[in-house]
């Protein structure tokens, strides 16, 4: 059982750039996310998906499109990338909120992007 | 990886001795939280849950306290080993909703 697959784990982009971030998951869940986590912050919340076929932005969404292609992937796309996107990037995914008592979200590796 | 643990509050603690971190959350309405542990270089793992009509649940050689009226979370590790060396964090979430509120973290470190 895989979990939460996130592809690539490096990737080094100049400005201006684009590149889109893969995500899977294989536990069934509904709801999807995308964070970014940078020095001496907790993780911020890019695009969230409830469902399949559902986005909604987070905290930090400039910048940044995402797209919920099934159930099980959701990709986060960078159109041109900024130095400021320079960070590490996580997909997780969870069963919806609230529902019942296991719905922690569950996370991926991590793709380390730096833009130069 | 070390990147994103700059800064962060250190709690040292010799071998086999008890760790206790501490998190306070920030939205009252908030019911459910979530502990996690992150190695360096890899995602955040799940370790213990809570919610909020609870206010102690214990897992292995783990224990969550959970203190609504100062909005305190507290996780307590039995025996720590050096393999709990890691970055911990808490997570909120108010059910129904799909913003989990993450805090910072504190880094643990085992001495041997």
């Amino acid at each position: 059982n895989a979990g939460v697959t996130q592809t690539p784990k490096f990737q080094v982009l100049k400005t201006g750039q684009s590149m889109t971030l893969q995500c899977a998951q294989d536990m069934n869940h509904n709801s999807m996310y995308w964070y970014r986590q940078d020095p001496g912050m907790g993780l911020r919340l890019i695009y969230y998906s409830a469902s399949e076929g559902t986005t909604d932005k987070g905290e930090v969404p400039n910048g940044y499109n995402v797209s919920r292609l099934n159930k099980r992937e959701f990709s986060l796309r960078l159109e041109s990338a900024a130095p400021s996107q320079t960070s590490v990037y996580f997909c997780a995914s969870s069963a919806v909120p609230g529902q019942g008592t296991n719905t922690e979200a569950f996370f991926g590796q991590g793709t380390r992007l730096t833009v130069v | 990886g070390e990147s994103v643990g700059l800064h962060l509050p250190t709690l040292s603690v010799q071998e086999g001795d008890n760790s206790i971190i501490n998190c306070a959350y920030s939205n009252s309405a908030s019911d459910y939280f979530i502990w996690y542990k992150q190695e360096s270089g890899k995602g955040p793992q799940f370790i213990i849950d809570i919610r909020s009509n609870m206010d102690k649940r214990q897992g292995q050689r783990v224990t969550v306290l959970l203190n609504k009226t100062v909005k305190h979370l507290s996780l307590q590790i039995a025996a720590t080993q050096p393999g709990d060396s890691a970055v911990y964090f808490c997570a909120e979430n108010r059910s129904g909703t799909y913003k989990y509120i993450f805090g910072t973290g504190t880094r643990l470190k085992v001495l041997a």
